[in-house]
């Protein structure tokens, strides 16, 4: 099935450690975009990257790198995680960065302790 | 700064009509969209307005003003299924999507 794909599903972090939350797509979208989900809050733009090779700071960009060196893969990573960054992280893409609507991966669950 | 309200929370019975509304102050504006996320689910695109009026997909429309910062999303015929949030977010001058927090609809039997 055509889509966004996120891995891991969920995952539990000690304070200080390095991650990875990785994103695929295989819709050929130019753009793809991490945002993060908190109760009682929109979601909120991280990264985002219009085509492949360019990248892009959101609304809550600290602590956070992306890359993005092909169409299909866009990982985020936490270098240093805080438990301030306990949130699900969703990946999304959408066919260019100023048309069409966004089609989201499944969330990836990450708690800080 | 820029800014969408929505209401937190609505309860509706099965079978009924729900009104839902979303009001927006932004930075320019290049179109609106719903989405519908079900707990524990990533958010799927319900519709999408760029020019004032009505869109009808099946029980669910969305209406946009433009002049008035405003839009809603009708949904008929309620079943026990469309209990979700429902996510208004509108593209601005800088085609970035600004969201709101979501309302949260619970449907009664």
């Amino acid at each position: 099935i055509a889509g966004i794909t996120q891995a891991p599903t969920s995952q539990i972090l000690a304070a200080g450690r390095r991650m990875t939350l990785r994103c695929t797509q295989d819709m050929r979208h130019n753009a793809m975009y991490w945002y993060r989900q908190d109760l009682g809050l929109g979601l909120r733009l991280i990264h985002y990257s219009n085509t492949a090779g360019t990248t892009g700071k959101g609304e809550v960009p600290d602590g956070y790198s992306v890359s993005r060196a092909n169409t299909d893969d866009f990982p985020l990573t936490l270098a240093s995680a805080v438990p301030s960054q306990t949130s699900v992280y969703f990946c999304a893409s959408s066919e260019g960065s100023t048309t069409g609507e966004l089609f989201f991966g499944e969330g990836s669950r990450l708690t800080v302790l | 700064g820029q800014n969408i309200d929505q209401p937190t929370e609505m309860t509706a019975t099965e079978g009924a009509i729900v009104q839902i509304n979303c009001t927006y102050q932004t930075s320019g504006f290049n179109g609106l969209f719903w989405y519908q996320q079900h707990a524990g689910e990533a958010p799927t695109f319900l519709s999408y307005n760029v020019l004032d009026g009505l869109e009808e997909k099946g029980r669910f429309s969305s209406f946009l003003s433009r002049s008035k910062g405003y839009s809603y999303l009708l949904l008929k015929e309620l079943q026990m299924k469309d209990s979700a949030s429902y996510l208004c977010a509108v593209r601005d001058s800088n085609y970035q999507l600004i969201w709101g927090a979501g309302t949260k609809l619970i449907i009664k039997p």
